[in-house]
């Protein structure tokens, strides 16, 4: 799997969008961009993926670059809840789910009342 | 509320000591996966089992092993515990065909 790097805190005010960057600049072509996000010592939660195509849901949307180097996880109202380690993770798909997931060090975003 | 469950919440036991933890994942989870988590390694892969077979491993330790039985629960056994054993240690689940995996709420393991 591809190595990711990404800021290791950053701060964001209550209410503003927060986006967390991440690059993975030797990413493969069939290797999916992962986020998680684990809030202090609990399991960490699934957020988002995407290939190449930008993706959102209800918790957030994932910004993919053309060249797909880098990407940009952003929850559009910050709370204080979403004060957590966020992790980015590069991997390919795999059916069979062969191996698991490869976390780094990740970003700590501190969301300020 | 992942639909992983893990068992126990706590655990304190002593050197040299033999632990079980288990987990029960998702239903429809076919794939389960445990992860160690310490302060200063972060979070780490031990191993992977799909529908009963073992698929993947990563960095387990010779006296720690798993297994996943046919209703699709999984144990973790780590023997002759060290000081250094002491972590949370989680349990994840998945679906066959994606990789999105869900994480139960930990076993924290105390080793004194």
């Amino acid at each position: 799997d591809a190595k990711t790097t990404q800021p290791p805190s950053m701060d964001c005010a209550e209410g503003r969008a927060a986006n967390l960057p991440c690059n993975h600049s030797t990413i493969s072509g069939n290797e999916y961009v992962y986020w998680y996000r684990q809030i202090h010592s609990q399991g960490p939660q699934y957020i988002i993926h995407g290939l190449k195509n930008n993706e959102t849901n209800e918790m957030a949307s994932l910004i993919i670059t053309e060249d797909r180097k880098s990407s940009t996880l952003i929850l559009p109202h910050a709370t204080l809840r979403d004060t957590a380690v966020y992790y980015c993770i590069v991997r390919a798909f795999s059916g069979g789910g062969a191996d698991g997931l490869t976390f780094g060090k990740g970003t700590h975003l501190i969301i300020q009342p | 509320d992942s639909g992983v469950t893990q068992t126990p919440k706590h655990l304190i036991t002593a050197t040299g000591q033999r632990v079980t933890l288990r987990c029960s994942p998702r239903s429809g989870d076919l794939s389960v996966y445990w992860y160690q988590q310490s302060l200063d390694q972060g979070l780490q892969f031990l191993i992977q089992y799909y529908n009963g077979e073992e698929r993947a491993k990563g960095n387990i330790l010779e006296r720690f092993s798993a297994q996943q039985f046919p209703d699709l629960h999984s144990e973790l056994n780590l023997s002759s515990l060290e000081l250094g054993d002491s972590a949370l240690y989680f349990c994840a689940s998945g679906k066959r065909q994606n990789t999105e995996a869900f994480f139960g709420q930990g076993t924290r393991l105390t080793v004194v």
